[in-house]
This record gives structure tokens, sequence and C-alpha cells, in this order.
């Protein structure tokens, strides 16, 4: 079975300070995606980053960066100098090789993210 | 803009009534997909779409059903509602040969 699994349901950080999500997958692929997708209270979801499993160098999007280990499958999401608009839910997910389920997106449960002042 | 939209937003029906969760796009995206989201579990797939009128089975396609005439459009039909199919309902689209999938606001839908 295909899964995406985030080891923590909620984690707290202190404004400006650093938070490391852990998410980590099975798969029996050589290539595929992984992303982490943000949910704030509105409900949207609005992606944060990318990763290419092909790809040796980890993605970065401003204060956004991951940590990949391929051998490892595990794609952690690092948040630097935390904003209170950062505060959401936080979902890992991955589509394996275009064509092979159509990019079905899986997801892991999700890590509410709060942001404290 | 670019942007994937659903309507209604929020929804409450009662058992058994006959309703359509409306999705369009205007980025010309072959791919299309419905998920819907539920405390605990994360996003599920219900069903998607490669092209018009070429839909498949996600995971968690039992009671809804889908249609894609045009390339933009995309609604998800439940025949006949039942309350666990109360639930956060997301669409979202992607172009051939790009991973990353947009979606659309979502729509609350309770069933009674």
């Amino acid at each position: 079975a295909q899964t995406v699994t985030q080891s923590q349901p909620e984690m707290s950080v202190q404004e400006a300070e650093t938070v490391t999500l852990s998410c980590t997958y099975d798969t029996s692929e050589n290539n595929y995606y992984l992303f982490w997708y943000k949910q704030p209270p509105s409900r949207q979801m609005i992606l944060v980053i990318r990763q290419e499993a092909y790809k040796q160098q980890n993605a970065t999007e401003n204060r956004f960066s991951v940590n990949f280990q391929k051998a490892a499958k595990s794609f952690s999401l690092k948040i630097s100098d935390s904003q209170l608009g950062d505060t959401a839910m936080y979902f890992c997910a991955r589509t394996p090789l275009l064509g092979g389920s159509q990019g079905n997106l899986i997801f892991g449960k999700g890590t509410k993210l709060s942001v404290k002042p | 803009e670019a942007q994937v939209t659903q309507n209604p937003r929020y929804l409450i029906t009662v058992t058994g009534k006959k309703l359509t969760v409306t999705c369009s796009q205007n980025m010309n995206h072959e791919y299309m997909s419905w998920y819907r989201q539920d405390p605990g579990l994360g996003l599920r797939q219900i069903y998607y779409s490669m092209n018009v009128e070429v839909t498949d089975k996600g995971d968690v396609p039992e009671g809804y059903k889908v249609s894609r005439k045009e390339k933009r459009n995309f609604p998800l039909i439940l025949e006949s509602p039942s309350p666990n199919q109360t639930s956060l309902y997301f669409c979202a689209s992607r172009d051939r040969g790009r991973e990353t999938q947009y979606f659309g606001p979502g729509t609350r839908l309770l069933v009674l």
C-alpha cells in the first residue's frame, strides 16, 4: 500500500524560531514527486514546496526548505523565521510517476502547526 | 486569473436529495480530480479524469458520480447523499506533463 505518514499530529513554535515537520512515505518506484501543502483556517490548499525524487538537491522556497532523504524515504519541511501567518495544517503528499496512477496525490493525515507570538 | 472554482462553497442537505457540486478551471488543464477531506484522514481521491469523456475511480468512489463533457468542467454528483458523505470536498486540476495540482477553494457539505 502506498502510504504517507506524518507522525506529528500537532506542533507549536514561537514566532521567529525554526520548526521541522516530519514526513515519511512508502514507494516501490524510483521516480516520483513530493509536496508540502499548507491549509490555513480558510481551508484553501496552498502549495508550499515540491521536490522531484530524481533531484539530489533539496528544494527551497524563501523561508521553507526540505530535507529529502531518498534512501530513508523521508521528506521533512523546515520553516525558518516562523511567522504568525504560518499557522495552518500542513500536508505532505506524493504522486507516482506520470502515467502510473494518473497523478493521484496521496496525502498524509496532516500536522497542525501553531505559531505563538 | 488562473483558478479552479467550485460551487457551492457551503451546502446543507438531507439524506437522499440529489445534489451536484460544480468544478471549473480556466487553465486548459487535461487532468482533473475530486478529493474529500475528513478529520484525521487527510485528503482522499474520489474520482479523476484524464480528459474529456475519460474518467476513473479513485480510492473512495462509492456513492459518487462524475462526468467530463467539457474540458474545463468536472462536476461531482451525489445521487442519494448519506450522512457519511458529510465532508470537505476539493476539486483539483493539473496540466499534462506537470505534477503540480491546483486546488479549488473547497465545498463544505453537511448531509442531515
